[in-house]
């Protein structure tokens, strides 16, 4: 069976700090990634999404980068975190193939920028 | 593009207690539709999804959701409600074919009285 990961769980940053989350999914092969951040009282707004390695897509404009170096890796970046980047950072799966398109969620990430 | 409104931020029912969860979405097409359900500081879990034929679908927990094309509407329900059903609630919509793929409402925050 498919299994997502993510860390690490919790993350206190400094404002003007770098950032690095990471996503690992095992038990499958070739799946659409999507990193999404949830803020306090809100729904989920989509960051990024990935079809392949080295294929980045943006949906919205920010100090927040993506990267993905392996098939089943998914990496979220900043080089300077402000405060307004705290959150609860959710990576997300999808298979590249079938007729379902469903997307699997991981444990999340919540972050604290002070 | 597609759009999701989820009208009740925060439904309170007693234990026993019947539920429906209100769920509205904007798009030109056949949509695919969600329910996900997220306990605090967890990540979705999906309890039903909607795709094609049969507008009533059986989920996950004792949860059912309703299709109604001429309402544009998936509302989510449940007979009888647990204590441990006590969450956040999100309804999305999917776009067919496209990679980029889901739209969140803002949630519904479940409270259950005992």
């Amino acid at each position: 069976s498919q299994t997502i990961h993510q860390w690490p769980a919790t993350l206190v940053q400094p404002v003007g700090s770098p950032l690095s989350l990471e996503c690992t999914v095992e038990g499958t092969s070739n799946p659409n990634l999507y990193w999404y951040r949830q803020a306090a009282g809100r729904g989920l707004q989509l960051l990024f999404y990935s079809v392949g390695i080295g294929q980045i897509s943006s949906e919205v404009p920010q100090n927040l980068s993506a990267s993905r170096p392996q098939d089943r890796q998914f990496i979220l970046s900043s080089k300077k975190l402000l405060l307004s980047d705290s959150g609860f950072y959710l990576c997300a799966w999808r298979p590249r193939t079938g007729s379902t398109d469903t997307q699997y969620f991981g444990p999340g990430t919540r972050l604290t920028v002070l | 593009a597609q759009s999701v409104t989820q009208p009740d931020i925060h439904i309170t029912v007693s234990e026993g207690a019947s539920l429906e969860l209100r769920c509205n979405y904007s798009y030109g097409a056949t949509p695919y539709l969600f329910w996900y359900v997220q306990s605090p500081g967890q990540g979705l879990q999906l309890l039903l999804k909607y795709f094609s034929g049969d507008t009533l679908v059986q989920g996950i927990k004792g949860f059912e959701a309703e299709f109604k094309r001429s309402q544009s509407s998936f509302n989510l329900r449940k007979p009888s409600v647990h204590w441990s059903d006590a969450a956040e609630y999100f309804c999305a919509v999917g776009a067919r074919g496209s990679a980029r793929q889901l739209t969140f409402g803002s949630g519904t925050q479940l409270t259950v009285l005992p």
